[in-house]
């Protein structure tokens, strides 16, 4: 079982938003501003796609961002695309002794 | 750009020791600002965190692998490694290394290498 909850699965349509939910506790996203999200294609490696609940590294479409109220954080996807079709993690900072801490996963299923 | 790529066996005995290498290129382990991660995701499952190191040798192991777990880093050939004891079949997994900084700026990856803990 993960220390974060995310919905296993969402979806929509070309063109439209979605939202994945990841929720924690104040000793992990509650507690701290570092909250990331991961994109995984199928047999791929994770691609960061948001860092620090918001900041988007430089390459990833501004389509993508993220929030985070209280113990819950969230990645919205704006414009959905075909190509955004994949499994996203969440994860977040845990303090000095469990330190990270990830969610069991939400597939995007692009209809 | 920085490129982390894993190397080892990708089948292992039970109760016996898992050993997997990163060997880190264009960019060096013993760059203070960064920390050097393993992360393993079990087939069809989610990710989990195992431990990090940094350049000094200092280390943070995930508390549920802790007592099996032990990474180190060799400076002189840019690579951190992985060990992992007395491995069961709940241990088959694609194990990824990984770095990051301080304050996070989110993990970047190796491509991952499959490890199958099987007789």
């Amino acid at each position: 079982q993960s220390a974060l909850t995310q919905p296993r699965s969402v979806s929509g349509s070309p063109g439209q938003s979605v939202t994945i939910s990841c929720t924690g506790t104040s000793s992990d996203v509650g507690g701290y501003n570092y909250v990331s999200w991961y994109q995984q294609h199928p047999g791929k490696a994770p691609k960061l796609m948001i860092y620090d609940v918001s900041k988007r590294p430089s390459g990833v479409p501004d389509r993508f961002s993220g929030s985070k109220s209280g113990n819950t954080a969230s990645l919205t996807i704006s414009g959905l695309q075909a190509e955004d079709e994949a499994d996203y993690y969440c994860c977040s900072y845990a303090g000095s002794y469990t330190f990270w801490v990830f969610g069991g996963g939400t597939k995007l299923t692009v209809l | 750009q920085v490129q982390l790529q894993e190397s080892g066996p990708g089948l292992v005995k039970p109760s016996e020791t898992l050993s997997l290498t990163c060997t880190v290129s264009g960019g060096s382990v013993s760059s203070g600002s960064y920390y050097w991660s393993w992360i393993r995701q079990p087939p069809g499952k989610g990710l989990e965190w195992i431990g990090y190191i940094y350049y000094s040798g200092s280390t943070n192991y995930n508390p549920s692998l802790k007592s099996r777990v032990t990474i180190s880093v060799d400076t002189s050939k840019n690579q951190f490694s992985l060990k992992l004891s007395s491995v069961t079949a709940a241990d088959t997994a694609v194990y990824y290394c990984a770095r990051d900084r301080w304050p996070p700026q989110g993990f970047g990856w190796g491509q991952g290498t499959l490890v199958t803990v099987s007789s």
